[in-house]
């Protein structure tokens, strides 16, 4: 049964400090997304891969925030530092083709105290 | 604009009884329309989708979803609810050409039983 990873599944760590998330998409796929979920912004897309190459990251915040691809088979996505109102689900995403169907990671629930 | 709007953002059901959650979108070219089911604690679920064709979608969990052009909707539909729909859905747009979606704000859907 094929589905996106992510890890960790929660972290809880202190303002300034240093996250880094990890997705390994489903294989085969070559578009990877990177989401943010709050309950004030809902879901917000912060950047995405085709076949590794960055092509949108609009949504993320440059000063703090990158997102890599250093192969195929794994994203990842780093704060630092990082800062309270950080705290959010953050899902990766998956998909392939010309409709890029879209298949969700569970999630990684990060806490910056 | 593109645009996604799920005017519910709660909605409470009996079990048994039928359920329709409203999508109406606003995009520039031909949709390419999603429904996710996201259980708390969970990642999004693909439910159903509709590229082109019949405009009556059926996808998992005995959903479906009617694609009316001139009124720019996609709503779901199930004929009756089980308390395990209990969850948040979300409506989502994209199109040829581009990976990425407009998600809609939610419905949060509430079974009683």
């Amino acid at each position: 049964d094929a589905r996106v990873t992510q890890t960790p599944r929660h972290k809880v760590t202190e303002m300034g400090q240093e996250v880094t998330m990890r997705c390994q998409p489903i294989l085969g796929h070559n578009t990877v997304f990177w989401y943010r979920q709050t309950m004030m912004q809902g879901l917000e897309l912060l950047a995405y891969f085709r076949n590794r190459a960055p092509l949108d990251d609009s949504g993320m915040p440059k000063d703090r925030f990158s997102a890599e691809m250093p192969d195929a088979t794994l994203a990842t996505l780093k704060i630092q530092p990082s800062e309270p109102r950080d705290s959010a689900v953050y899902f990766c995403a998956s998909g392939a083709g010309e409709r890029n169907e879209q298949f969700f990671g569970p999630g990684t629930r990060l806490t910056v105290l | 604009a593109q645009s996604v709007t799920q005017p519910d953002i709660h909605i409470t059901v009996s079990e048994g009884a039928s359920l329709e959650l409203r999508c109406n979108y606003s995009y520039g070219a031909t949709p390419y329309l999603f429904w996710y089911v996201q259980s708390p604690g969970q990642g999004l679920q693909l439910l159903l989708k509709y590229f082109s064709g019949d405009t009556l979608v059926q996808g998992i969990k005995g959903f479906e979803a009617e694609f009316k052009r001139s009124q720019s909707s996609f709503n779901l539909r199930k004929p009756s609810v089980h308390w395990s729909d209990a969850a948040e859905y979300f409506c989502a747009v994209g199109g040829i050409g581009t990976y990425k979606y407009i998600f809609g704000t939610g419905t949060r859907l509430k079974v009683l039983a």
